[in-house]
């Protein structure tokens, strides 16, 4: 079945750390995309892809960092520089004004 | 500014009832509009869209809305709510930014 795989489903980071967060899809989806969720609000865009190689940042990029060499794959890397990084990270794939098909998310959390 | 507003945070309503969850959005033109699901500790699912044509779009899980663009709503119904409809549900604008704004969200919480 095609479907977006995200790993680790639960995830800590120690002080001074990076740690990279997998996304990968078998959807053939052009875009990806990643999504940070904090308790009691809604998704808030950290970083999208629309092609291989090209990457935007979105509303709360500050602290992390992707990449985009495989159509399949987008990992995310929260940095040291992200101070508040306890949260639910979503992965999402889709196209252009189409629907985005999530994944079912990493939990990180601070030592 | 650009945004979208999910007016109820949390709501309570009976099994068998009927729903309503808000949404109004302020855009310029009319976005395409989307509707998830997010069950607790899972990633979202998508309940319906709207891209065009006919204002009142079904979606899975009996779930329906309607796009009236005089209100800038796009407000979500089911007329009998199961206990397994309790999730948090989110509204969705595509403005063309290639990428989704959500809203906060609104819990729904299914009494037997």
């Amino acid at each position: 079945d095609g479907g977006i795989t995200q790993s680790p489903k639960y995830l800590f980071r120690k002080e001074g750390q990076n740690v990279t967060l997998s996304c990968e899809q078998n959807l053939n989806h052009d875009a990806m995309y990643w999504y940070r969720q904090d308790p009691g609000q809604g998704l808030r865009l950290i970083y999208y892809s629309q092609i291989v190689n090209d990457f935007q940042k979105g509303d709360i990029a500050e602290g992390y960092s992707v990449s985009r060499e495989k159509k399949e794959s987008f990992p995310l890397t929260v940095t040291s520089a992200q101070k508040n990084p306890t949260a639910f990270y979503l992965c999402a794939s889709g196209g252009m004004y189409q629907p985005q098909h999530f994944g079912d998310g990493t939990r990180l959390s601070i030592l | 500014a650009q945004s979208v507003t999910q007016p109820d945070i949390h709501i309570t309503v009976s099994e068998g009832a009927s729903l309503e969850l808000r949404c109004n959005y302020s855009y310029g033109a009319t976005p395409y509009l989307f509707w998830y699901v997010q069950s607790p500790g899972q990633g979202l699912q998508l309940l319906l869209k709207y891209f065009s044509g006919d204002t009142l779009v079904q979606g899975i899980k009996g779930f329906e809305a309607e796009f009236k663009r005089s209100q800038s709503s796009f407000n979500l119904r089911k007329p009998s709510v199961h206990w397994s409809d309790a999730a948090e549900y989110f509204c969705a604008p595509d403005t063309g930014r290639r990428a989704l704004t959500f809203g906060s969200g609104t819990r729904l919480q299914v009494q037997p």
